[in-house]
């Protein structure tokens, strides 16, 4: 089935430093993905749709000047967590919805926790 | 009110057990549903689509009531694999998913 991969997995950093995570969709293109965050025994809670080509759309609530996304070719959107802090820490996970038509099968990526320090 | 709203657990039951997960959604318009798995420090992975007529997979059967705006997940026999918590995901008029909070299950020996 779709792949899709996530650099880096697990990132260390010293808050005010910026972090970049990387979504790549592997066999196939993706005009779209998501971008996810969860916290700790949470829901994932959508973050934003990045958009290839064009930007992206925020959810309510989420800044967009502080989660830098960028979907620069049709298999890689990133994102940039600017001057990290603390409560930033968490599970960033992308996906990227399948072939198939609208409302199909998402393919995740296996994540990239972050922790903040 | 939250969009999708699952109890969140723990399920904590025997192996060989049936166990039943509820989910309630608040939009009227939510086009597609799904039930994910997500094993600890993992990603989300598709377990099933639910549909009004109802579908089962092997173990699993999965229900959608559009009245009452509620679904289900049954698990007959439970295996010590299963354990993980189980996301009630519903779509909208886009690709975006709204996950409900999860439920955990655990099963024992």
């Amino acid at each position: 089935g779709a792949v899709v991969s996530q650099h880096p997995s697990r990132v260390i950093c010293k808050s005010g430093t910026s972090v970049k995570i990387e979504c790549r969709s592997l066999d196939f293109q993706a005009t779209t993905m998501f971008w996810y965050r969860q916290f700790p025994k949470k829901s994932l809670m959508l973050m934003a749709t990045s958009n290839e080509g064009s930007k992206a759309t925020y959810e309510q609530g989420v800044e967009k000047d502080k989660f830098l996304i960028n979907h620069a070719s049709l298999t890689l959107s990133t994102l940039t967590v600017t001057s990290a802090h603390p409560e930033d820490s968490s599970f960033y996970i992308c996906s990227a919805p399948g072939l198939r038509g609208p409302y199909n099968e998402q393919f995740f990526g296996p994540g990239t926790r972050l922790t903040v320090l | 009110r939250k969009e999708v709203e699952q109890d969140p657990g723990p399920f904590n039951v025997p192996e060989g057990a049936t166990v039943a997960f509820n989910c309630t959604y608040s939009n009227s318009a939510s086009q597609s549903f799904f039930w994910y798995r997500q094993d600890c420090r993992k990603e989300p992975k598709l377990l099933m689509s639910v549909y009004s007529s109802g579908n089962e997979d092997g173990r699993f059967t999965a229900q959608l009531n559009r009245a009452s705006q509620y679904i289900s997940l049954l698990i007959r026999d439970s295996k010590l694999s299963d354990s993980a918590t189980y996301l009630c995901v519903v779509v909208l008029n886009t690709d975006k998913l709204i996950f409900g909070t999860g439920t955990r299950l655990q099963v024992f020996p």
